[in-house]
């Protein structure tokens, strides 16, 4: 069975640094999705990144950048010039080709600090 | 683009009460739907997951007669917590899926309704 594990219940970063939140998944697939949601207190979950495990190329969207490590199973989630309106709950999630189906991690806390 | 609405977003009912909850997708047509219930502090626990046309399917531990899920179009999927009692207080958050965004296992959610049975 698929799983993913989220490691770091919560991280704090001070305002403008970089943070990193990591990710790591259990599969015997070999195509796959990987995903990074945010979810603030409004507990709207919102897309921040995603991934196809085909590509070997990290996503990157504007401050946000995924390190992709397909052989150790990995999926970080890099921050940078962190902002105040980043604090939230962030989910990192799975999701085998084909099956349309989410399997999510705990969820790391991040508080971004003034 | 890619915008899912539920509602309501929130409902407070007497136990017994059933509730029915909708899911709109209002840019696209959603030939996928999924529900998730989320605890305080918790992830999200895929509930079933929604076909157009056709009947839900229930994750394992998911009771079907409890919760009800109706897909009768590509932009709207329903969920009815029938016979509400407190333990089913939560947190029910929709989602569905765009066939036509490459890679379309992309899932794009809804606000969430905050469900409290007293």
């Amino acid at each position: 069975a698929q799983t993913v594990t989220q490691s770091q219940p919560e991280m704090s970063v001070q305002e403008a640094e970089t943070v990193t939140l990591s990710c790591t998944y259990d599969t015997s697939e070999s195509d796959y999705y990987l995903f990074w949601y945010k979810q603030p207190p409004s507990r709207q979950m919102i897309l921040v990144i995603r991934q196809e495990a085909y590509k070997q190329q990290n996503a990157t969207e504007n401050r946000f950048s995924v390190n992709f490590q397909k052989a150790a199973k990995s999926f970080s989630l890099k921050i940078s010039d962190s902002q105040l309106g980043d604090a939230a709950m962030y989910f990192c999630a799975y999701s085998a080709s084909g099956t349309y189906k989410y399997i999510f991690g705990t969820g790391t806390r991040l508080k971004v600090l003034a | 683009g890619a915008v899912v609405s539920q509602h309501p977003s929130w409902v407070i009912c007497k136990s017994g009460t059933s509730v029915k909850i909708e899911c709109r997708s209002l840019d696209f047509q959603a030939t996928t739907m999924f529900w998730y219930r989320q605890f305080p502090k918790q992830s999200l626990m895929l509930m079933a997951t929604s076909n157009e046309g056709s009947k839900a399917t229930y994750e394992q531990g998911v009771e079907k007669d409890k919760f009800l899920i109706n897909h009768a179009s590509l932009t709207l999927s329903t969920l009815t917590v029938t016979s509400a009692h407190p333990e089913d207080s939560s947190f029910y958050i929709c989602s569905a899926r765009d066939p036509k965004v490459a890679g379309g296992e992309t899932q794009y959610f809804g606000p969430g309704t905050r469900l409290l049975v007293l």
